[in-house]
């Protein structure tokens, strides 16, 4: 059982280039979410989905896209990035326990930095 | 707005001295609360959720309803205990937290 794991680990992107993030999960949970780190800003929510084919705008969503077309996957897409982009990215998963709420398992986090 | 506050950027103690955290909430109804820790270069995790009432690693939380606080507290921080915290709300019914800045600590030998 992996969890949750996020490829790649580190990447250098000239502005403008784009890529995409991966995310896998193997515990099942419907709900899967990105994020991203900066210093002194802690984790602000880039876009999140409920379940498969569905996804929604977290806090800070500009410059990003999504999709989930398996339950298992979460794809954060840069289509032209840029130096604001430079940061942590983290996904991570939940799932409902009744009466205990939502609890995240995080991915390793990919280290993104635009030049 | 929902709004989370951990006004504290950085707390920095000495081994064996005690360390609270601080979090202040803003939310309506009675939010589900989280602490979530992250060690250096490694992945955030659950440290605890208020309503299982657990104390983990010696830390335990309280919930303050009246001033809308949710402090993590230990009585002797240990070296091991270096890390970011993050305080993380989730509304009733929600499945979206809302994380605070964190605080880094720092203990020092």
């Amino acid at each position: 059982n992996a969890g949750v794991t996020q490829t790649p680990k580190f990447r250098v992107l000239k502005t403008g280039q784009s890529m995409t993030l991966l995310c896998a999960q193997d515990m099942n949970h419907e709900y899967m979410y990105w994020y991203r780190q900066d210093p002194g800003m802690g984790l602000r929510l880039i876009h999140y989905s409920v379940g498969e084919g569905t996804t929604a705008k977290g806090e800070v969503p500009d410059g990003y896209n999504v999709s989930r077309l398996k339950k298992q996957n979460f794809l954060l897409g840069l289509e032209s990035a840029a130096p604001s982009q430079t940061s942590v990215y983290f996904c991570a998963s939940s799932y409902s326990i009744p009466g205990q709420g939502y609890e995240q398992y995080f991915g390793p986090g990919t280290r993104l930095t635009v030049t | 707005a929902q709004r989370v506050t951990q006004p504290e950027k950085l707390l920095s103690v000495f081994k064996g001295a005690p360390v609270e955290l601080k979090c202040n909430y803003s939310y309506s109804g009675s939010p589900e609360l989280f602490w979530y820790v992250q060690y250096s270069r490694q992945r955030l995790q659950l440290l605890l959720r208020h309503i299982s009432r657990e104390s983990i690693k010696g830390f335990t939380a309280d919930l303050n309803k009246g001033e809308t606080s949710f402090h993590l507290k230990k009585p002797f921080a240990q070296e091991e205990d270096s890390a970011m915290y993050y305080c993380a709300p989730v509304g009733r019914g929600s499945y979206i937290p809302t994380f605070g800045r964190g605080t880094s600590l720092i203990v020092h030998p």
